[in-house]
């Protein structure tokens, strides 16, 4: 079958780093998503990796080690906007996603 | 502005009742997609389209169906409403032909079922 593991809920500290970390099992892989999901709201792209190594994209950075079957969300001097949820998702070979059930991230003063 | 919508953003419907949810896009996107998600719960797959006259079942599509009639619209039909069926329903769409895929989410419909 096809499994993506996530963290239930994390907490972490305005102004911190955070890496939230995620890993797979599919049939197939052509890339993996990061999405944020504010409580009863549609997700929103965060970031894409389709080969090895660190995407960075502002206080977001995104990692991907496909031989281990692993990636991880790296947010850097957090802010209380950021508390939401984080989804992994993987494109099967199918070219389908394949979701986690997301990382609720919460935002301490 | 290209936009994906939703309507109608809540809905309260009494058991048994045919109800349908209307999801529209001017994205010019040719693959839509509806999920299904509860809270704190991963996005299930329920039916997904690559374009006109095209529809394809996923995990979750047993007790709907979807039509695709128009490029721009994809809805999607419960023939008779369970309490089983109260979620977040979500449209989705992307690009057909990159690989890069990634989806576009409307604002969902929120869904009750007495």
């Amino acid at each position: 079958g096809q499994n993506i593991d996530q963290p239930t809920e994390m907490t972490a500290t305005e102004g911190a780093i955070v890496q939230i970390n995620c890993t797979y099992q599919t049939s197939g892989f052509n890339g993996l998503f990061w999405y944020q999901q504010h409580a009863g709201e549609a997700p929103t792209f965060l970031s894409y990796n389709v080969l090895d190594g660190l995407e960075e994209k502002g206080r977001f950075s995104s990692f991907l080690s496909r031989s281990k079957g692993y990636s991880y969300l790296l947010l850097k001097e957090l802010q209380m906007k950021d508390s939401a949820s984080y989804l992994c998702a993987v494109l099967d070979s199918n070219y389908q996603l394949i979701w986690g059930a997301g990382t609720k991230l919460i935002i301490k003063p | 502005e290209a936009d994906i919508y939703q309507t109608p953003r809540y809905l309260v419907i009494g058991t048994g009742k045919k109800i349908t949810l209307e999801c529209s896009q001017t994205m010019g996107h040719d693959k839509m997609y509806w999920y299904q998600q509860d809270p704190g719960m991963e996005l299930h797959l329920i039916h997904y389209s690559y374009g006109v006259n095209s529809t394809e079942k996923g995990d979750l599509s047993s007790e709907s169906t979807v039509s695709r009639i128009r490029t721009e619209h994809f809805p999607l039909t419960l023939e008779s409403a369970r309490p089983s069926h109260t979620s977040q329903y979500l449209c989705a769409s992307s690009e057909l032909t990159s690989d890069y895929n990634e989806q576009f989410f409307g604002p969902g419909t929120r869904l009750t079922v007495l």
